[in-house]
C-alpha cells in the first residue's frame, strides 16, 4: 500500500548546484506534506512542510513545491552543500484520526564537494 | 531546542521475550506516535496516541503490541512476545497539534535473536 512514493532511491549532485527530490502520492485526501532528512543512527529530522492550500513554501535554501493536480511534490535545495548528504523522506497526512504520517521510501542524496 | 528522547538506543532480546521501549516526548506535545523502520525499508506507522488512548493503529500493531503513558512524561511501546521479524528501528514521535510536524527521537534498534 504505497500511498507515498519516491521513485529515485539515490541522487548525486555537485556542491553548489541544485538538488531536486521528487515525491508522488496517490491519496487525494492528503492535505499536509512534509520533508524529513535522516542521518544514519538518528531519527528523521523535520525540514519543511506545505499544506494543500499552497503550492510553494520556502525556508532558506529549501523550497517545497506542491502540484495537487499531479499529486506531486518536490524539494529543491539550492545551493547544495556536502552537509546536505542524507536520506530524504517525503511524508503526507490527511484529515483522518490523529493525522499519522505516511512516508515514502526515501532518496539518498549525496552532495559531491 | 526540546527533543524527543528514546531509551535504550539498542536492545537485543531473544525470540519470545517481552521488551519495553521507552520514550520521553516533548513536554507540551499532545500527540504521540510509534513508527518503525525495518532495515532497508520505509518508515512505517504503528500507532498514535492522544488523550490517554490509542487514536489510530496500523495492521502491524497487533495484539502483541501495546502502548502506555504511565505518567506525565513517558510513553512506552511494549512487545509481549517478540518475533524475529520485529527486528527494526523503532522511532517515537510527538507533535503539538494537528498539521504541525512530528518530531522524532533517535530511535531504538531492536534486535531479536
Amino acid at each position: 500500500d504505497q500511498q507515498v512514493k519516491q521513485n529515485s532511491p539515490s541522487l548525486s549532485v555537485q556542491e553548489g548546484r541544485i538538488s531536486i527530490l521528487n515525491c508522488d502520492y496517490t491519496n487525494s485526501m492528503f492535505d499536509y506534506f512534509l520533508w524529513y532528512k535522516k542521518y544514519p543512527a538518528e531519527g528523521p529530522t523535520f525540514l519543511i512542510s506545505i499544506s494543500s492550500i499552497k503550492d510553494k513554501n520556502e525556508d532558506g535554501r529549501f523550497t517545497v513545491f506542491l502540484n495537487k493536480s499531479a499529486k506531486h511534490l518536490s524539494l529543491h535545495i539550492v545551493p547544495s552543500q556536502p552537509g546536505d548528504s542524507a536520506v530524504y523522506f517525503c511524508a503526507a497526512s490527511g484529515q483522518t484520526g490523529a493525522n499519522n504520517l505516511f512516508f515514502g521510501t526515501g532518496t539518498r542524496l549525496t552532495v559531491i564537494p | 531546542e526540546p527533543e524527543v528522547t528514546q531509551t535504550p538506543s539498542h536492545q537485543v532480546t531473544q525470540m519470545g521475550q517481552e521488551v519495553i521501549l521507552r520514550c520521553v516526548p516533548i513536554s507540551n506535545h499532545l500527540y504521540f506516535y510509534w513508527y518503525r523502520q525495518i532495515l532497508g525499508q520505509k518508515v512505517e506507522f504503528l500507532v498514535s496516541f492522544y488523550n490517554n488512548e490509542i487514536s489510530e493503529k496500523s495492521e502491524i500493531f497487533d495484539d502483541q503490541f501495546s502502548v502506555e503513558r504511565p505518567d506525565g512524561s513517558n510513553f512506552t511501546l511494549k512487545i509481549r512476545s517478540t518475533k524475529l521479524e520485529d527486528s527494526a528501528m523503532y522511532f517515537c514521535a510527538s507533535r503539538g497539534g494537528t498539521n504541525s510536524p512530528l518530531h522524532f527521537g533517535n530511535g531504538t534498534r531492536l534486535t531479536v535473536t
